[in-house]
């Protein structure tokens, strides 16, 4: 069994439109989670964490975490072509990150 | 957010050399830096993680005597790639962590060609 997965893409979503990512991770013990954006050839970027059950709102991206069900979620809003990207779920135990395999987004103008 | 960079950001090297690659970590010390690599197609792997003034701890499966790490100072870690063959080649990407946080600030990457 896989540590972190991620809902297979690619996820197409029309420009202004809310894009849903999901994620679930293995390892009841995780207590920090985040979520990458990574552009094609380029290194991840942080666009969230979170570590606590229920919301977190940042701008236009909002994370949910259930430690119960071992879920995450990323909600993007009002997605614009700019947000055309790879998102990486994240996983940290002992400091160490566990990644998913990554969903891709085509956000469609 | 902390910025960590990385040199060089493009390698082309002969099969059988080395190849160093240096990341380091600009407006923060980071007390614990990491290795990845990231085939295409594929998610980032942990190869190894690195501590300042101490060995570093290789993940399963990654040759130790291959992936020479150094992390002389809180701000400067080095991966060597010794004696690169074809499969070698790969996005290579540092991230370092700040004392006392658990997030992770990636570098830019280094993609290495081994030919």
């Amino acid at each position: 069994q896989k540590e972190v997965e991620q809902n297979s893409g690619p996820l197409s979503v029309p420009e202004g439109a809310i894009a849903s990512l999901n994620c679930t991770y293995s390892d009841r013990v995780s207590q920090s989670f985040f979520w990458y954006r990574q552009y094609s050839g380029k290194s991840p970027e942080l666009i969230m964490s979170i570590y606590s059950n229920g919301d977190k709102e940042d701008g236009r991206f909002t994370a949910q975490l259930n430690k119960a069900s071992q879920y995450v979620s990323l909600l993007i809003r009002d997605s614009q072509p700019s947000d055309s990207a790879t998102y990486l779920c994240a996983v940290s135990n002992d400091y160490k990150l566990s990644f998913g395999a990554g969903t891709t987004v085509t956000v469609r103008a | 957010g902390a910025v960590v960079s990385q040199h060089p950001s493009w390698v082309i090297c002969k099969s059988g050399t080395s190849v160093k690659i240096e990341c380091r970590s600009l407006d923060f010390q980071a007390t614990t830096m990491f290795w990845y690599r990231q085939f295409p197609k594929q998610s980032l792997m942990l190869m190894a993680t690195s501590n300042e003034g101490s060995k570093a701890t290789y993940e399963q499966g990654v040759e130790k005597d291959k992936f020479l790490i150094n992390h002389a100072s809180l701000t400067l870690s080095t991966l060597t790639v010794t004696s690169a063959h074809p499969e070698d080649s790969s996005f290579y990407i540092c991230s370092g962590l700040a004392g006392g946080s658990e997030t992770q600030y990636f570098g830019p990457g280094t993609r290495l060609l081994v030919l």
